[in-house]
């Protein structure tokens, strides 16, 4: 069975400091992907960055980048010079790592960290 | 243009009603889901449709009913819904054999149970 694991309930950072949200997972599967999203309070879920586990970089989208590390089983997403609107809910998920013929990609979520920016 | 889009945003009905909720995506994926979203609580995965076909009910009452007319569009049919079933609804789709690719959600809908 797949695990996700987000410790930190609540998160504050100052506008303009980077802030690490933690994320670790438990799988027994070699192959696997790991997303971050972002739930602002209208709702919607909004994908931020991807890792595979076959990556050997760490994966970067702007502001964003996530910390993998593979051997602790840990995909911690970075933010970088943060701002107000980036206050929301975030979500760390792991992608199942039997690719299925005809089986959708199920993806297994974590509790979510709510981040507040403050100025 | 919002890639997917969910209908109603919001929905309030009492325990005898039957309402459906609907969702459409325009990226051309051939997966779509439904899940629940309840407070403080992972998100549920309750339904995947991959190529129109349901592959996955996760032992979801049958007071959810889910319906999947061609790749574009999915509902969800509700009757005699619990109280315990008020939480924000979300679609998603992707697109098959793409493991790398994200889910994109819809808005969510949310429904309230009298």
């Amino acid at each position: 069975a797949q695990k996700i694991t987000q410790t930190q309930p609540g998160m504050f950072v100052q506008e303009k400091e980077a802030v690490t949200l933690d994320c670790t997972y438990d799988t027994s599967d070699q192959s696997y992907g790991l997303f971050w999203y972002k739930q602002p309070s209208s709702g919607e879920m909004i994908f931020l960055i991807y890792q595979g586990s076959y990556d050997e970089q760490n994966a970067t989208e702007g502001r964003y980048s996530l910390n993998f590390q593979k051997a602790r089983k840990s995909a911690n997403l970075v933010i970088s010079a943060s701002q107000l609107g980036d206050s929301a809910m975030y979500f760390c998920a792991m992608r199942e790592g039997r690719i299925l013929t005809g089986g959708g990609n199920k993806l297994t979520f974590g509790t979510g960290t709510q981040l507040k920016v403050e100025l | 243009e919002t890639g997917v889009t969910q209908t109603p945003r919001h929905l309030v009905m009492g325990m005898t009603n039957k309402k459906s909720l609907k969702c459409e995506q325009h990226l051309g994926h051939n997966a779509m889901y439904w899940y629940k979203q309840s407070a403080k609580k992972p998100l549920e995965l309750m339904f995947v449709y991959s190529l129109e076909e349901r592959v996955e009910n996760n032992s979801v009452p049958s007071r959810f009913s889910p319906e999947c007319p061609n790749s574009s569009h999915l509902f969800l049919h509700l009757h005699t819904l619990q109280p315990e079933d008020s939480a924000l609804y979300l679609c998603a789709s992707s697109q098959e054999r793409s493991p790398d690719q994200p889910q994109h959600f819809g808005d969510g809908t949310r429904l309230s149970i009298l």
